[in-house]
């Protein structure tokens, strides 16, 4: 069945340092891929997505490109924040159906 | 403009008890989704609904949950007889279409 893998966490790094979160999937067809954020005591928020092979989602200086050949959608960032600190996780919605699937979630802890 | 409004935020209650969990989604979404969230399981989909009509419930984890949406802008999730295991935060969310979801806060149970 369809799924989605991230890299494990947590990830702690200084403040200005560049972030990739890797996310790679396992899907037929072709899916639609989501980064939301989860901030500490509230609920997931999107952050960006893609819908086709090739596109680039991009919010908050944060961009990842939907790679068909190597399914993946790798999380990056080239200076990250404090504020960044929150729990990330990469999604896919298969082509049919509104459900979406969820990876475990990657938390980021950044340092001043 | 309201997001996905959940209620209530906390919940406490004894083992045995019932509990029931409310969500009110974004007004014209057409979708609404059930969300549990543990550190042992991550994110998990419970159940879903299009134009407030089950669509997957192949989540629920057993015939203890069950969940209803009566119209458009209210839906419940009910947990009969709760268990410590149960214990998690519920999440809510709504979308237009098969698209981008919004999360609501987040019900966080815990049963003793």
């Amino acid at each position: 069945g369809d799924s989605v893998t991230q890299m494990e966490g947590p990830v702690t790094l200084s403040e200005e340092a560049f972030l990739t979160i890797n996310c790679t999937y396992t899907a037929t067809g072709y899916p639609s891929l989501f980064w939301y954020v989860q901030y500490p005591g509230e609920g997931l928020q999107l952050l960006l997505k893609a819908t086709k092979a090739d596109d680039k989602g991009s919010n908050k200086g944060f961009e990842a490109t939907y790679r068909k050949e190597t399914t993946s959608f790798h999380l990056e960032k080239g200076s990250v924040q404090v504020s960044d600190s929150a729990v990330y996780f990469c999604a896919l919605r298969a082509n049919q159906g509104g459900k979406l699937i969820f990876g475990q979630g990657t938390e980021l802890s950044v340092k001043p | 403009d309201a997001g996905v409004i959940q209620s209530p935020r906390h919940e406490v209650t004894e083992m045995g008890q019932e509990v029931t969990l409310r969500c009110k989604p974004i007004s014209g979404h057409d979708y609404l989704f059930w969300y549990r969230q543990t550190m042992m399981r991550g994110l998990e989909l419970l159940i879903y609904f299009n134009n407030n009509v089950p669509i997957d419930d192949s989540g629920m984890p057993e015939d203890r949950f069950s969940a209803k949406m009566p119209n458009a802008s209210f839906s419940t999730l009910k947990i009969q007889p709760s268990e410590p295991r149960d214990s998690a935060v519920y999440f809510c969310a709504s979308s237009l279409a098969p698209d981008t979801q919004y999360f609501g806060p987040g019900t966080r149970l815990t049963v003793l």
